[in-house]
């Protein structure tokens, strides 16, 4: 199975600042298509994970224009461009290139 | 609106078996592959199981295998899960998701997830 990592597992932010999360592969996420298969997940407290990110860089359907994916391979990075107070939860990244598909830890992320 | 509705969750004994149930509505369900991920405190996010749209392929997580069997009836807009031979270690809450999660398919939709307790 694909390992994936991510880091930090949590990482508290400040309304207004930027924030970065890492999300590491065990093996390249990089499909013959050009594509990433690799998406980002939000559990916003008391929900179901949502979609956020897919293919490594593509912002599902709402998503507000302050979360942005980037990286290729094995190395990927979710973005925050200035936090909000509504971006609280644990962020899951996911790889999409082999059965079974397989999640990261989680990174937490909170209000200072 | 697109939804998704588990049920069937609860408590059960340990080699038990339980029956779940997801119900769709506001899409065109018979169009999707469909999936079980399963979240537990100490191992996160864990894909269950699938099953392709029409040809009802099913794919299984090695620890499920044998165990469990995935099915739909695309009529009834349901998607379910049978588990026989619980562990403790299938104690989580169970969400229902469109799509198989592999071939660059994401998780578009989650429900609301059912709890399933295994425990003497």
């Amino acid at each position: 199975d694909i390992v994936m990592t991510q880091s930090p597992l949590s990482l508290p932010v400040t309304p207004g600042e930027p924030a970065s999360i890492s999300c590491r592969s065990s093996q390249s996420l990089l499909h013959s298509s050009g594509y990433n298969y690799l998406h980002w997940y939000l559990q916003k407290p008391g929900q179901s994970p949502q979609l956020l990110i897919f293919l490594g860089s593509d912002r599902a359907s709402g998503v507000p224009d302050r979360f942005s994916g980037s990286g290729s391979g094995t190395d990927f990075t979710l973005k925050i461009s200035r936090v909000e107070a509504e971006d609280v939860g644990i962020y899951y990244c996911k790889q999409a290139l082999q059965t079974p598909p397989t999640f990261g830890p989680g990174t937490k992320v909170e209000i200072k | 609106e697109e939804y998704l509705l588990e049920s069937g969750g609860g408590l059960a004994q340990p080699g038990g078996s339980l029956r779940l149930s997801c119900a769709a509505s506001g899409f065109s369900f018979s169009e999707y592959a469909m999936s079980w991920v399963r979240q537990t405190p100490g191992k996160g996010l864990e894909w269950v199981s699938g099953i392709s749209d029409v040809e009802t392929r099913t794919y299984y997580a090695g620890s499920v295998k044998g165990r469990f069997t995935i099915s739909r009836d695309n009529s009834k807009k349901m998607l379910h899960l049978q588990m026989s031979g619980l562990r403790a270690e299938d104690t989580a809450v169970y969400y229902c998701v469109t799509g198989l999660g592999t071939e660059g398919d994401a998780f578009d939709i989650w429900g609301q997830g059912t709890r399933v307790i295994v425990s003497s």
